[in-house]
């Protein structure tokens, strides 16, 4: 199975700062990556889609970038809603993989 | 609108079988592909498998054993089926929508359902 890290595992910036959260994939994926949100008690919800195509709705202080087998999700301009877990995850091969997940608590 | 909805019991006892529907309202069953995906409390997510109403049909190689997904077109619902549950089977469980089955992403999710497993 591919493995799929991410880092930090937590964070707790203010509203207003820029947040970067990277995931590594154990082995190549191209970019058939994912990004999720998930607020407590809620279902995940796609934020980006193939690395760095951004859902339609998703405010635009989210993006994602690739760089071989490394993946950003940046937040730039934290708001008080984002508070929340990212998760990253990989559709290039079966079984689809999740990583951990990395949980954004705003001070 | 498109909207999902898991159904099913809510307690297991361990060595039973886990059954859980997903419906879909808003939309066809035979346009989409159709996924479980499972967490456990207090960890991440874990993808169960995939179903396409024409018979493609994928299934975690540790639940392969165990798990079964099938749809009633009729109904407009798939299933999930996991045999022999365990404490390790209690989760919250999502039915989710994605275009394809590889490459592709999940963009509509049900609500979930939590599933304990318990003597």
């Amino acid at each position: 199975d591919i493995q799929m890290t991410q880092s930090p595992l937590s964070l707790s910036p203010s509203v207003g700062d820029r947040v970067t959260i990277t995931c590594r994939a154990s082995q190549n994926i191209k970019t058939y990556l994912n990004w999720y949100q998930q607020s407590p008690g809620q279902a995940p919800k796609l934020l980006v889609s193939s690395a760095s195509r951004l859902e339609i709705g998703v405010p635009s202080r989210f993006s994602g970038t690739a760089s071989g087998t490394d993946f950003t999700l940046t937040i730039t301009s934290l708001q008080p809603e984002d508070s929340a877990t990212y998760y990253c995850q990989q559709s290039y091969t079966f079984p689809f993989t999740f990583g951990p997940g990395t949980k954004v608590e705003i001070k | 609108q498109v909207h999902l909805q898991e159904s099913g019991p809510g307690l297991l006892k361990p060595s039973e079988t886990l059954s859980l529907t997903c419906t879909i309202s808003g939309g066809s069953i035979d346009t989409n592909y159709w996924t479980w995906v499972r967490q456990s409390p207090g960890k991440g997510l874990e993808w169960i498998g995939y179903i396409y109403y024409a018979g493609d049909m994928k299934i975690h190689p540790s639940l392969k054993s165990r798990a079964t997904i099938s749809v009633d077109m009729s109904n407009n619902q798939f299933s999930l089926r996991l045999n022999s549950v365990t404490a390790a089977d209690t989760a919250v469980y999502y039915c989710a929508r994605s275009y394809s089955g590889t490459y592709s992403y999940f963009d509509l999710w049900g609500r979930g359902t939590l599933v304990t497993v318990s003597s």
